[in-house]
């Protein structure tokens, strides 16, 4: 199993600032995942970040607006850049350990409120 | 991935099984059945996955049918902690199994 730390928890941000999201994982991990949870809604894939190499973005996120750092096998960041309030969500980082057929971990979220 | 289907809601009683049904006509041979839990702002929790056998743990029992199109997780004796909402996923991973596609779930309330 993985333990996954997302700093901060929540936050309140003003429009049209940015906010970076820390996840730190506790064993070291091939692959790592950013998802986003609007509310009352599912969660949706924004990313694939892999270490050593730009992360992968899934249809209808761009780097300019999320962009993500994956400096080695145990941390990353999500950015929120330019926020609005369709921004507000649930941000949740995933890991996986890279083999076929085994089961991915999250942590607890991000709850971000954009005013 | 495969397109799953899954009720949106269920009820069940504090100390019955919940058995939460699942379709996924279109999965093919190599891809397993998956099921996560997302207790209210939590992050998804994995609860248990098969490919065409019966799988059991201390959380909870697969049952796959013969033909693989359908599933069932079964909380053996729901308590309220079990109130959440379920996700059954049947991902392509092509070697990686981060990358999930959730659909909407099956809202499970445990009623006392």
């Amino acid at each position: 199993s993985a333990v996954i730390s997302q700093k901060p928890s929540r936050d309140i941000c003003q429009r049209g600032t940015s906010l970076t999201i820390q996840c730190q994982v506790d064993s070291q991990v091939t692959m790592m995942f950013w998802y986003r949870q609007q509310p009352g809604q599912s969660l949706t894939l924004i990313a694939t970040a892999n270490q050593g190499s730009e992360a992968t973005y899934e249809s209808g996120f761009v780097i300019d607006k999320f962009p993500i750092s994956r400096p080695n096998l145990t941390f990353s960041t999500l950015t929120v850049s330019n926020m609005s309030p369709e921004d507000s969500s649930i941000y949740l980082c995933s890991v996986a350990p890279g083999l076929p057929n085994t089961e991915a971990f999250f942590g607890q979220g991000t709850r971000l409120t954009v005013v | 991935d495969a397109k799953t289907t899954q009720p949106p809601s269920m009820d069940c009683a504090e100390g019955r099984a919940a058995n939460l049904p699942c379709n996924h006509s279109t999965i093919s041979g190599n891809e397993y059945v998956y099921w996560y839990r997302q207790i209210h702002s939590q992050g998804p929790q994995y609860i248990i996955h098969g490919l065409k056998n019966n799988e059991t743990n201390e959380m909870a029992s697969l049952i796959i049918t013969e033909d693989r199109k359908s599933s069932t997780l079964i909380l053996p004796h729901a308590t309220l902690r079990d109130t959440a909402v379920y996700y059954c996923i049947a991902p392509n991973y092509g070697g990686s199994q981060g990358n999930l596609i959730f659909g909407k779930g099956t809202k499970l309330s445990v009623k006392p």
